[in-house]
């Protein structure tokens, strides 16, 4: 079955440290999306990209974080200088189409813990 | 930013017996609503969903409510199984792409 791939599985790094978080969607889908789990928190939407642009983005996805689809496979999630609070889980996802229809849910990547430190 | 939400941390339950999720939204401008089962150290993974314009779908052992004028559904499972013992979240959706508001999610442990 399809599914989501995200690398790596548990980053640690130091506050103020670059870091990618990687993602490989399902090979059809068309839609991208980030979400994020701080510990004992709500999943809550970062971004979504679509077309090589973004669709929408929340107040969380401010000037520190940046997307791209870098080579046709690959998501990526680009935090540039981290903070304390960027310390969650990372999940990545994708989906056929970009309504979430009756079927076209959205699927997730088991996630990347950062630790920042 | 509480619009969706769901008031029960956890919930234990007997094998075999109906497991009764609820969930209770703010926003009236929902069109779609999903269930989502998370196990420890996964991503969260669909599990059933309901359109606005209608008040039940049903797929096996799992079957969600939805009560439009109270903002409320809930996802029955019947029977319960251990396999089930999970996170479940409710999520929903407004016409945003792939914008989903999650709920706190309620953890859910079935007893042999």
């Amino acid at each position: 079955e399809p599914e989501v791939t995200q690398t790596p599985s548990h980053q640690v790094t130091q506050m103020g440290q670059e870091v990618i978080l990687r993602c490989v969607p399902i090979s059809n889908h068309l839609y991208f999306y980030w979400y994020r789990q701080i510990l004992g928190q709500k999943v809550e939407f970062l971004v979504s990209f679509y077309n090589n642009e973004i669709s929408e983005k929340s107040e969380i996805f401010d000037d520190q974080f940046s997307v791209e689809r870098p080579d046709g496979s690959n998501f990526t999630l680009k935090i540039r200088s981290t903070k304390l609070e960027d310390s969650a889980m990372y999940f990545c996802a994708s989906s056929e189409s970009g309504t979430v229809s009756t079927t076209g849910e959205l699927f997730f990547g088991e996630g990347s813990r950062l630790t920042v430190l | 930013d509480q619009q969706v939400k769901q008031n029960s941390p956890s919930l234990s339950v007997q094998e075999g017996r109906i497991s009764i999720l609820n969930c209770d939204y703010t926003n009236s401008m929902f069109d779609y609503f999903l269930w989502y089962k998370k196990y420890p150290a996964e991503g969260p993974t669909f599990l059933i969903s309901i359109s606005s314009i209608k008040d039940k779908n049903e797929d096996g052992r799992f079957t969600v409510f939805l009560n439009k004028s109270a903002k409320h559904l809930s996802l029955h499972i019947v029977p319960s199984q251990p396999g089930d013992s999970a996170v479940y979240f409710c999520a929903a959706k407004t016409d945003s792409w792939g914008k989903l508001q999650f709920g706190a999610g309620t953890q859910v442990v079935v007893t042999p």
